[in-house]
């Protein structure tokens, strides 16, 4: 069965940064890109960036250039999103999601990352 | 933040049909059509069609999706309790080089 299990909840204090990670299983990790979808509390989705797993090559938002970096692991089917700079509107759940059929086809279940000092 | 236009709400009766639309431009939905996802409460997103208008097979034939022009549109037919959820369009914009999302619309089955 596919599936893309992210890392757990993190609490950090303003300007750290935050690694999430998310596991691919059950498919070829590097036939699929992986995108990174952020949510703030109560409101819609906010498309950050996404990685071809296969070569590394990535591409992000205007609005995360400079802090945010995307990079992927072949041989542990790992792909990360670290974020740096944190200020408090970063609080957000962060989704991983698998482009495939010309859809997002396939979501981890999300990492809740909250900025507090 | 968002870059596309939903309705923020719609109600319609059990067993009724739902369109929900999503608006955007030449550059987005006019380029390359709209992704539809459906969300639960406290859930990940969930795929309901491609931007060619395709549905994943686990997805049940009362979702179909089309475009016209710049306007996507998500038909949900025979309402049932569980398609209670907030929906998202999303489309690539050529322009931005990014995904953009809707605002979502958020269904309630009455």
């Amino acid at each position: 069965q596919v599936h893309l299990v992210q890392s757990g909840a993190e609490v950090n204090k303003p300007g750290a940064s935050v690694k999430v990670s998310c596991k691919a299983s059950g498919y070829t990790f590097t036939n699929h890109l992986l995108h990174w979808v952020r949510q703030a509390p109560g409101q819609s989705l906010e498309w950050m960036g996404c990685i071809n797993v296969g070569d590394g090559s990535s591409i992000s938002s205007q609005k995360f250039r400079g802090r945010v970096t995307l990079s992927s692991d072949t041989s542990a089917t790992t792909a990360s999103m670290e974020l740096s700079g944190l200020i408090s509107e970063d609080t957000a759940v962060y989704y991983c999601a698998r482009e495939a059929a010309d859809c997002f086809d396939l979501w981890g279940q999300g990492t809740i990352v909250t900025v507090s000092s | 933040q968002a870059g596309l236009t939903q309705p923020p709400s719609v109600s319609k009766g059990l067993r009724q049909t739902a369109t929900l639309t999503c608006i955007g431009n030449s550059n987005n939905v006019g380029y390359q059509g709209a992704t539809w996802l459906q969300q639960h409460q406290g859930h990940p997103p969930k795929a309901l069609s491609s931007r060619g208008n395709n549905r994943p097979s686990e997805i049940s034939e009362r979702f179909s999706a089309s475009r016209s022009g710049n306007t996507a549109s998500l038909t949900i037919t025979g309402l049932q309790p569980e398609d209670e959820a907030d929906y998202y369009c999303s489309a690539w914009d050529n322009s931005l080089g990014a995904w953009v999302f809707g605002g979502g619309t958020k269904l309630t089955v009455l």
